[in-house]
């Protein structure tokens, strides 16, 4: 157990439906990151949150929003949602506000499937 | 184009043997870390390297920053089948998010 908590862990839906992916970071962990992965992609940054403000964004599409709650926890939301868009949905989460040193820890992620 | 070009892709080789793993790019980072993900769960950090010419020892895992701080490379001696798994590197240009290599699927043969 990372100490990241992702849910669902699994997660299949319509195209056109949309979704909403939950984030518990680490305990004393402030800054909240989303990745998506493909295969043919990779690991992409999708946008990134600290103590509750938006800090950083990554190739997010105008589809996807997130937000980071006062508790901390953090939320994904996909909407119109896509074929393409079914992939692994990382959170990892970091004490500070840059990775330096002290590196992400990631949850086991969420499997988007899109039918 | 990715920032980050990890090789190889894939590599599968027998237990007792050693092997490299590299990560390259073009642009130069502030430190450069490495994950191991194995199947249905997130990365794992192993390492972070921070000071050009660094090298990092984790029992059988040597990693090394280059001096330039524009490439790593990951050596294993005697791999074993626990070392099967998702390599990635990944760096940080001072940008507050890591950018990820595609990543070495490393296979070790019983």
């Amino acid at each position: 157990d990372s100490g990241v908590t992702q849910t669902p862990k699994h997660l299949i839906t319509a195209t056109g439906q949309r979704v909403t992916l939950r984030c518990s970071p680490r305990s004393g962990d402030l800054s909240v990151y989303w990745y998506q992965q493909s295969l043919d992609q990779g690991l992409q940054f999708l946008i990134q949150y600290y103590n509750g403000e938006e800090r950083a964004k990554g190739n997010i599409l105008e589809r996807f929003s997130a937000q980071q709650f006062p508790d901390l926890h953090s939320e994904l939301n996909l909407s119109s949602l896509e074929l393409g868009d079914s992939a692994l949905y990382f959170c990892a989460s970091s004490v500070g506000w840059t990775a330096l040193s002290y590196g992400y820890t990631f949850g086991s992620g969420t499997r988007l499937t899109v039918v | 184009t990715q920032l980050l070009e990890q090789s190889p892709q894939f590599l599968s080789i027998q237990e007792g043997e050693n092997l490299t793993v590299y990560c390259n790019s073009s642009s130069v980072f502030s430190s450069l870390q490495w994950y191991r993900q194995e199947p249905g769960e997130g990365p794992v950090l192993l390492v972070t390297v921070v000071t050009g010419g660094e090298v990092k020892k984790l029992k059988r895992l040597t990693f090394q920053f280059g001096d330039a701080r524009k490439d790593s490379s990951l050596h294993i001696t005697a791999a074993q089948p626990g070392d099967t798994g998702l390599y990635l590197c990944a760096g940080d240009q001072g940008a507050q998010k890591l950018v990820f290599g595609q990543g070495t699927r490393l296979t070790i043969n019983p």
